[in-house]
């Protein structure tokens, strides 16, 4: 059971390039989060996508898009990546529950040169 | 504003030593708490949660947690820390009628040998 996959595990860009995130899990979660994590500020909420064919901003969407492919999967794309987007990223499912956790994946070291 | 204010942001112990980490969040209504950690080099997984009932929860490796509604806090404690306790912890809630998951900024603990 693999959980929540994340490709690619590092990134390096140049100012200007665009990438995709990847994510899919395999837990039949209706629920499914893109999170960065910056020293000293702890997890923000990029994007969240409720279910399939839903997506909404987080505390910090600019410069990102998100997609919500199928249940499983749900990407993250940095259009024109800053030297600002420099960060660890990690995705996340969930059911929809309140009393239910998160499951992350392994996260993907971007650096933004 | 949703939020959650965790006390310490860096936490250095001797092994054997007791842990309290101070949790509080900023929320009007019922919520579901969580203690994530995340050991070095991994992505964050759950250590407890408590979302009814007794307000001292129990979780993995000998961590428990006291919920007070009155100081609207969620403390993490430990009796005895060990080295491989060394990760960085979140404290997290959702309240009962979303599932947006809200992070702390987290608290490096590092237990010395």
């Amino acid at each position: 059971n693999a959980g929540v996959t994340q490709t690619p595990k590092f990134q390096v860009l140049k100012t200007g390039q665009s990438m995709t995130l990847q994510c899919a899990q395999d837990m039949n979660h209706n629920s499914m989060y893109w999170y960065r994590q910056d020293p000293g500020m702890g997890l923000r909420l990029i994007y969240y996508s409720a279910s399939e064919g839903t997506t909404d901003k987080g505390e910090v969407p600019n410069g990102y898009n998100v997609s919500r492919l199928n249940k499983r999967e749900f990407s993250l794309r940095l259009e024109s990546a800053a030297p600002s987007q420099t960060s660890v990223y990690f995705c996340a499912s969930s059911l929809d529950r309140a009393d239910t956790e998160a499951f992350f994946g392994q996260g993907t070291r971007l650096t933004v040169v | 504003a949703q939020s959650v204010s965790q006390h310490n942001h860096h936490v250095i112990l001797s092994e054997a030593a007791s842990l309290e980490l101070g949790c509080n969040y900023s929320y009007g209504g019922t919520v579901n708490l969580f203690w994530y950690v995340q050991y070095p080099g991994q992505h964050l997984q759950l250590l407890l949660k408590y979302f009814s009932g007794d307000p001292l929860v129990k979780g993995i490796k000998g961590f428990e947690a006291e919920f007070i509604k009155s100081k609207f806090s969620f403390n993490l404690r430990k009796p005895s820390v060990q080295w491989s306790d060394t990760a960085e912890y979140f404290c997290a809630f959702k309240n009962t009628g979303g599932f947006k998951t809200i992070f702390g900024a987290g608290t490096r603990l590092f237990v010395k040998a």
